[in-house]
């Protein structure tokens, strides 16, 4: 069975704390791995992962896809109490653009 | 990137009654989109894919009699739940077979 395992599922860190969010996955079809925050509405877009070992980064957030270990993580930088956030992880399989969702990580960050 | 659009945002409902969430592309056309249903404090579960022209693919455990799709252009999908119930309270959100995938803001549906 196709799954997607987040870790950890809740954090707390004090504002300017760096994060690291893990994403592990075991799927059939691999076609990429994307990453999501979510807040009080529907997913907003962050990043989208295909190739192994390259870093993408945008701001604060980097993010890299290991496909050997079959993970990803995400880092945010110098936190901010605005990156308080539900980060979902999902892994996107074959041609049919099906995605696997992880469980989310719940990230606190206190000011 | 790509628009995804839903409507309404938000509905209250009696419990009985049907409701019609509507799911647009704005600036591009999809021939295919998602619908997913979240509950508080747990992940999105994909509940069917629906495909313009032709039946939705529903999950497992979902009813198609009680989640009725359609799909009848290439920019709209609409998810009716019909004889809603208080269990049927979600969140529920589309998105477009986009690369990378594109999501609505979601519609917040409460059954009393």
């Amino acid at each position: 069975e196709d799954k997607v395992v987040q870790s950890p599922l809740s954090l707390v860190v004090h504002e300017g704390d760096t994060v690291t969010l893990n994403c592990s996955y075991e799927v059939t079809n691999f076609r990429s791995l994307l990453w999501y925050k979510q807040e009080k509405k529907a997913p907003t877009f962050l990043f989208m992962l295909t190739s192994s070992g390259i870093e993408k980064k945008s701001g604060r957030l980097s993010s890299i896809l290991d496909k050997k270990e079959l993970s990803s993580i995400l880092n945010i930088t110098a936190t901010q109490t605005g990156d308080s956030a539900i980060y979902l992880c999902a892994v996107e399989l074959g041609s049919n653009y099906q995605l696997i969702w992880g469980a989310g990580t719940k990230l606190i960050i206190k000011p | 990137g790509a628009v995804v659009s839903q409507h309404p945002s938000r509905v209250i409902c009696k419990s009985g009654t049907s409701v019609k969430i509507e799911c647009r592309s704005l600036d591009f056309q999809a021939t295919t989109m998602f619908w997913y249903r979240q509950f508080p404090k747990q992940s999105l579960m994909l509940m069917a894919t629906s495909n313009e022209g032709s039946k939705a693919t529903y999950e497992q455990g979902v009813e198609k009699d009680k989640f009725l799709i359609n799909h009848a252009s290439l920019t709209l999908s609409t998810l009716t739940v019909t004889s809603a119930h208080p269990e049927d309270s979600s969140f529920y959100i589309c998105s477009a077979a986009t690369v990378p995938p594109y999501f609505g803001p979601g519609t917040r549906l409460t059954v009393l």
